[in-house]
């Protein structure tokens, strides 16, 4: 099975722009959850959707929203960037209903905001 | 809310030492513990499960809810080891996972 796959790999946007992350979670699962990794905060949760659900949700602002199509990829936006958007975003899919049994991460994506 | 630390930023033991990665959580329920490690030029996996009471790579983890602890252990480390460890938490099966800052190990030859 392919595993998670996430694109771009690389993206530079300027202040004020917005984005847009994909992930296409292994083929069978459901859960996909977000996580942004700086060096100084490590890994926030962002969210998580099954079903096309958002079930759980971090604390972070509006600015960053997500939804889950019928075949289980994820899309996360950040809207209005800030320099702090800076990070490695992570996307993980998990099998069965649990957001939890047990996470598989794509490689990531790491946004430069300029 | 719950929170999980993890002491060391940086832990270096000998190859053939153990080594002892240390985890604490503040949740005053029963929460789903993990430990995911991530090898150089590697993602982010799964190491252990505190549910399945597995032992991976030699790694073992105990549980103490008294200290609210979740520490790593190896009897004997291996260069293989080198890596990033974050240990994690869930409070229930269908609640987020919150992950600590991270140990970097280093297993010097």
């Amino acid at each position: 099975k392919a595993g998670v796959t996430q694109t771009p790999r690389y993206l530079i946007k300027t202040r004020g722009q917005q984005v847009t992350l994909s992930c296409s979670p292994i083929s069978g699962h459901r859960s996909v959850s977000w996580y942004q990794q700086t060096p100084g905060q490590g890994l926030q949760f962002l969210f998580e959707y099954f079903s096309e659900t958002q079930r759980n949700k971090g604390n972070f602002p509006g600015r960053f929203s997500g939804r889950q199509f019928s075949n289980s990829r994820s899309e996360m936006n950040v809207s209005t960037l800030e320099l702090g958007d800076s990070a490695l975003y992570l996307c993980a899919s998990s099998p069965g209903d649990s957001p939890n049994e047990k996470l598989f991460f794509g490689s990531g994506t790491q946004l430069s905001v300029l | 809310a719950q929170r999980v630390t993890q002491p060391e930023k940086l832990l270096s033991v000998f190859k053939g030492a153990p080594v002892e990665l240390k985890c604490n959580y503040s949740y005053s329920g029963s929460p789903e513990l993990f430990w995911y490690v991530q090898y150089s030029r590697q993602r982010l996996q799964l190491l252990l499960r505190h549910i399945s009471r597995e032992s991976i790579k030699g790694f073992t983890a105990d549980l103490n809810k008294g200290e609210t602890s979740f520490h790593l252990k190896k009897p004997f480390a291996q260069e293989e080891d080198s890596a990033m460890y974050y240990c994690a938490l869930a409070k229930t099966s269908y609640d987020k996972v919150i992950f600590g800052p991270g140990t970097s190990l280093s297993v010097i030859p």
